[in-house]
């Protein structure tokens, strides 16, 4: 169950687009289409903000997307907003059952 | 509106043991799979367990295996965590989420807090 991989820190101008990449393996994203990214600001629980690699839940703008390629899987936010900043993790169902998390991207939005 | 409220977290000694709960409400709870996550003070996501929609499929992240038990009441609409054989590094905020699909969480409670210290 190792984590799977998400740059440290990010950061972006308000209305620039950014893409959060998150790293893993055959036996995770690779394995299937079952990637989800989320939303924590300081102090709050987690929003859901994609899964199954590309889906929006309801209260998610469409500035938010995402897609996988291989092993990897990406966020991309348009039109980035100050109300963007916040850690972002991406997540992964795996061959074995499980669900593994990454160790989490600092967006900063400046 | 949908919600889940978390409780049963505090101090606790290396080696003891805690129970956390987490109601529901305002949906068809047993009509879901349900997970438990938490977050050390500081530090990223870890998804320790999920339970299916019947409570017959369990699984744990290997941090947790054979000392943590997760289960539930569709009657009650709770969801539990029993957690045995503490340690320092479970100290950690816990949340519970309701699962829409592989590894997706769509509703979050607002986390308890579990302190294992001497």
């Amino acid at each position: 169950q190792s984590a799977l991989t998400q740059p440290v820190s990010v950061s972006g101008s308000p209305g620039q687009s950014i893409t959060l990449s998150c790293a893993g393996s055959g036996g995770d994203i690779g394995a299937y289409n079952y990637v989800s990214w989320y939303q924590q600001h300081p102090g709050r629980a987690p929003t859901l903000m994609i899964y199954e690699v590309t889906k929006r839940p309801s209260w998610v703008s469409n500035r938010f997307s995402g897609s996988k390629s291989g092993n990897t899987a990406s966020l991309t936010i348009s039109g980035l907003r100050a109300e963007d900043e916040a850690d972002y993790y991406c997540c992964s169902y795996t061959l074995d059952n499980d669900v593994v998390f990454g160790g989490g991207t600092k967006l900063t939005v400046l | 509106q949908v919600q889940l409220v978390e409780s049963g977290g505090g101090f606790v000694n290396p080696g003891g043991s805690l129970r956390l709960s987490c109601a529901a409400s305002a949906f068809t709870f047993s009509g879901h799979y349900m997970t438990w996550v938490r977050q050390a003070p500081g530090k990223g996501l870890e998804w320790i367990s999920y339970i299916s929609s019947s409570g017959r499929l369990t699984y744990y992240a290997d941090s947790v295996k054979g000392r943590f038990t997760i289960f539930r009441d569709n009657v009650k609409n709770s969801l539990y965590l029993e957690m045995n054989s503490l340690r320092a590094e479970d100290t950690a905020i816990y949340y519970c989420g309701r699962s829409i699909s592989y590894g997706a969480f769509d509703i979050w409670g607002q986390g308890t807090m579990v302190t294992v210290s001497s």
